[in-house]
């Protein structure tokens, strides 16, 4: 089993849409999570960090259940600009601190 | 906002070849990483870097793979005796202590001929 997962799209929405990507991990004992966002040939950049108890940040909002290992993305009112490949990365736990990645769900948002 | 800066943005060399590969990180950050990214594939750990010493690395981080810290300021990833599949971005990553949050460097672009 792959230690982050998610469906490489790609996911094609109008603008305006509400989109959601899901994420799943392997590792009961992943400690932090994110959502990072990488444009095509340029390195990837922390769109959100990822809460327990869910957080938001303006058209954003990130989910984590635990239980499940599942961490979830909703992007409401989609712009061109978020066009995009979104990573769900996780960090393992224990005295690592380095961040594993999923492949990435490809956005393309059309007009 | 503090950048990591890093050089060359793209570097083409001959199999076989040494590359040095360079980061300049935020000065007042304290854990230095580098990542690769095949094109096509996920972004992937190669090696963490604290108080002057490896502290982690991945098992593609092998022997012809080194890091160093050599003036301070730059943090270099070398790579002995390049192959072709060393081909990839190459991304350093720097990281407060304090706020524990990741910058990344806009990379490096390997392509080994």
């Amino acid at each position: 089993r792959k230690e982050v997962e998610q469906d490489p799209g790609p996911f094609n929405v109008p603008e305006g849409a509400t989109v959601a990507f899901n994420c799943t991990y392997s590792n009961s004992a992943s400690q932090s999570f994110f959502w990072y966002r990488q444009d095509c040939r340029k390195e990837p950049k922390l769109l959100m960090s990822v809460y327990s108890s869910g957080n938001e940040d303006g058209r954003f909002t990130a989910q984590l259940n635990r239980a499940s290992q599942y961490i979830s993305l909703l992007i409401r009112d989609s712009k061109l600009s978020d066009s995009a490949t979104y990573l769900c990365v996780v960090t393992p736990g224990g005295a690592t601190n380095k961040l594993i990645f999923g492949t990435g769900t490809l956005l393309a948002v059309q007009p | 906002e503090p950048e990591v800066t890093q050089t060359p943005s793209h570097q083409v060399t001959q199999m076989g070849q040494e590359v040095i590969l360079r980061c300049v990180p935020i000065s007042n950050h304290l854990y230095f990483y580098w990542y690769r990214q095949i094109l096509g594939q996920k972004v992937e750990f190669l090696v963490s870097f604290y108080n002057n010493e490896i502290s982690e690395k991945s098992e593609i981080f092998d022997d012809q793979f080194s890091v160093e810290r050599p003036d301070g300021s730059n943090f270099t990833l070398k790579i002995r005796s390049t192959k072709l599949e060393d081909s990839a971005m190459y991304f350093c990553a720097t990281r407060d202590r304090g706020s524990g949050g990741y910058t990344f460097g806009s990379g490096t672009r390997l392509t080994v001929v």
